[in-house]
């Protein structure tokens, strides 16, 4: 079956600039988690949506936001992106939410410039 | 909240010698944890997972991890590492299955010929 699917892989944006981010989930699964990889700061956890709902959140500032379609696809915004804000940007699908274990997609590498 | 750590950012190990990795985490009840790997240029892959119980969890690629309540503690084990082993392992806990999964800052394996 497909696994998880990020689009764009990579993205140049300019500070000031907004990004949008998606994700298509495995087939069936109905939860759907963003990460954002750093060097400095590893893996932090930015939001999961679950059946079209925000269910946990991170501690990012409102800037980024996300939300999710019908379909459990689902979108992550970044607005007025600052030079801090390049990273990779990692979409996790599961069943049901993070405790049954995640498959990730291969990132969105964000540079801001 | 929870938390996890992993002490070494960087562990070196001979091919064909044994690979313990540690993870202590901070979650007053029983957490559900994971180790997930990443090699590089790869995404993050789902190693093994715990929720409950024999504390002794097997994985895939001949991985297994320990579960000890009275450390707080789940370190990835290997008896025999092959070159390919080398990536970046994270360790993960969560509360419970749909609560968001906090990601350690990642052990680092290298593999000597």
């Amino acid at each position: 079956k497909a696994g998880v699917t990020q689009t764009p892989r990579y993205l140049i944006k300019t500070r000031g600039q907004q990004v949008t981010l998606s994700c298509s989930p495995i087939s069936g699964h109905r939860s759907v988690s963003w990460y954002q990889q750093t060097p400095g700061q590893g893996l932090q956890f930015l939001f999961e949506y679950f059946s079209e709902t925000q269910r946990n959140k991170g501690n990012f500032p409102g800037r980024f936001s996300g939300r999710q379609f019908s379909n459990s696809r689902s979108e992550m915004n970044v607005s007025t992106l600052e030079l801090g804000d390049s990273a990779l940007y990692l979409c996790a699908s599961s069943v049901d939410g993070g405790g049954y274990g995640y498959t990730f997609g291969s990132g969105t590498r964000l540079t801001v410039v | 909240a929870q938390s996890v750590t992993q002490p070494d950012i960087h562990i070196t190990v001979s091919e064909g010698a044994s690979l313990e990795l540690r993870c202590n985490y901070s979650y007053g009840a029983t957490p559900y944890l994971f180790w997930y790997v990443q090699s590089p240029g790869q995404g993050l892959q789902l190693l093994l997972k715990y929720f409950s119980g024999d504390t002794l969890v097997q994985g895939i690629k001949g991985f297994e991890a320990e579960f000890k309540r009275s450390q707080s503690s789940f370190n990835l084990r290997k008896p025999s590492v092959h070159w390919s082993d080398a990536a970046e392992y994270f360790c993960a806990v969560g509360a419970s299955r749909d609560d968001k999964i906090i990601f350690g800052k990642g052990t680092r394996l290298h593999i000597l010929p």
